[in-house]
């Protein structure tokens, strides 16, 4: 079946350097979300890609979608204690979202 | 906020005994779906509920049960409790469109399962 893995699955950074973790799914997806998880919270939506080749930024956030639409990557540039938590992508299979593993972040301030 | 409220948040039981863990919808949405997430993993797919219908199940036994209501909240039902059924499960509201998930998932804080 359909499978998404992540990597790194931990990364532990001081503050202010970069960050990157990348997601790669077994087929091609038709979209692809990311989550960010608190610890002892619950995943929070931060986008959606769509399009071959995307790239979309929040502030210190780039999101960047394959163009094979197999694989995708999260770039946190200058990280922040607030960053924080665990990051999962997600890829749709027909009526589902599929979870990737994950990756925790850790901020050494 | 997402506007999706789960209870009970925690809850303790014992191997083999029953729970009904219960979810309220983000206004407008029609879909609900139920993650179960172990510790330290990604959330699993347990399954869907579009308009009061089943519309997809993960590799879940059939002892994981679920409803969804006219007004669309839900509920999860788990029997015979096993150890492993410990985990955070996670209710997602979403607007599905003939049931194909297209947006985004907006999931409540979770009900913290523990079973002895």
């Amino acid at each position: 079946g359909q499978q998404v893995m992540q990597i790194p699955q931990y990364q532990h950074v001081q503050e202010g350097e970069d960050f990157t973790t990348y997601c790669n799914s077994s087929t091609t997806l038709s979209n692809i979300q990311w989550y960010k998880q608190r610890p002892g919270g619950h995943p929070v939506f931060l986008i959606q890609l769509v399009k071959s080749g995307e790239v979309k930024k929040q502030k210190r956030l780039t999101f960047q979608f394959g163009e094979a639409k197999k694989n995708s990557s999260l770039h946190i540039t200058a990280t922040q204690t607030t960053d924080v938590g665990t990051y999962f992508c997600a890829g749709p299979r027909t009526y589902k979202y599929i979870f990737g593993t994950g990756t925790r972040l850790k901020v050494l301030a | 906020e997402t506007g999706v409220t789960q209870s009970p948040t925690h809850l303790i039981k014992t191997r083999g005994q029953q729970v009904t863990l219960r979810c309220s919808s983000q206004s407008g949405h029609n879909t609900v779906s139920w993650y179960q997430q172990a510790l330290g993993q990604g959330p699993q797919f347990i399954f869907q509920y579009y308009r009061e219908e089943e519309n997809g199940r993960g590799n879940f036994p059939p002892r994981f049960s679920g409803l969804q209501f006219p007004n669309y909240s839900s509920e999860l039902n788990v029997n015979a409790l096993e150890l492993d059924d410990s985990a955070l499960y996670l209710c997602a509201s979403s607007l599905g469109l003939a049931g194909a998930n297209t947006g985004e998932l907006f999931f409540g804080e979770g009900s913290r399962l523990t079973v002895l």
